[in-house]
């Protein structure tokens, strides 16, 4: 499994973009960059997932670099409620499990 | 649709006792996957189940069991519970096993005393 490397905490101010920056460098072709976010006490919730390509969903957008050795989620406008542990998680397509790290415990502040 | 749901939502056990938790997958969805979260810490792998047979497992003892029913539902049991058991147990669902489509339930938190 490719290992990542996520910052352990990022402040960002309410209404504007948070960026959350992941390392992969030994990622595979055929793996792909999930992000899934915990908000405290409940179970971790899918964001966005993608594998070269960028990606953009009504939660997020994920840009991967060409080499696809990092990416960046960006939530455009957040909110307090996006106060969150945020997981970045590389698996290939067919992987029965996913591998949690440590991720980056964001906190939006007013 | 009722996402994936989990019973009992908290409860405490004492050392040595044994524990059963319940998860209820999305309809349709025919894995159930269990996690265990310790407090800190991002969640560990801990069962996966298709179509009632046990497709993974990951590195915990032989106290961990489980099972899943013919309806797709499932259980954990701990046997002989240690403090080091306290923890969020969650169960997360999929259509066919494969992590793309996992749904998580809101955990179980167990806690040993």
């Amino acid at each position: 499994d490719a290992k990542t490397t996520q910052p352990t905490s990022m402040d960002c101010a309410e209404g504007r973009a948070a960026n959350l920056p992941c390392n992969h460098s030994t990622i595979s072709g055929n793996e792909y960059v999930y992000w899934y976010r915990q908000i405290h006490s409940q179970g971790p919730q899918y964001i966005i997932h993608g594998l070269k390509n960028n990606e953009t969903n009504e939660m997020a957008s994920l840009i991967i670099t060409e080499d696809r050795k990092s990416s960046t989620l960006i939530l455009p406008h957040a909110t307090l409620r996006d106060t969150a542990v945020y997981y970045c998680i590389v698996r290939v397509a067919g992987a029965q499990k996913l591998v949690f790290g440590q991720g980056t415990r964001l906190t939006i502040n007013p | 649709d009722a996402g994936v749901t989990q019973s009992p939502t908290h409860l405490i056990k004492t050392r040595g006792q044994h524990v059963t938790l319940r998860c209820s997958p999305i309809s349709g969805h025919k894995s159930v996957s269990w996690y265990q979260q310790v407090l800190g810490q991002g969640p560990q792998f801990i069962f996966q189940y298709y179509e009632k047979e046990e497709r993974g497992r990951g590195n915990f003892p032989d106290r961990f069991s489980a099972r899943q029913f013919p309806n797709y539902s499932s259980e954990l049991n701990v046997n002989a519970l240690l403090l080091g058991d306290s923890a969020l147990y969650l169960c997360a669902s999929s259509p066919t096993g494969q992590v793309y489509g996992y749904t998580f339930g809101s955990g179980t938190r167990l806690t040993v005393v």
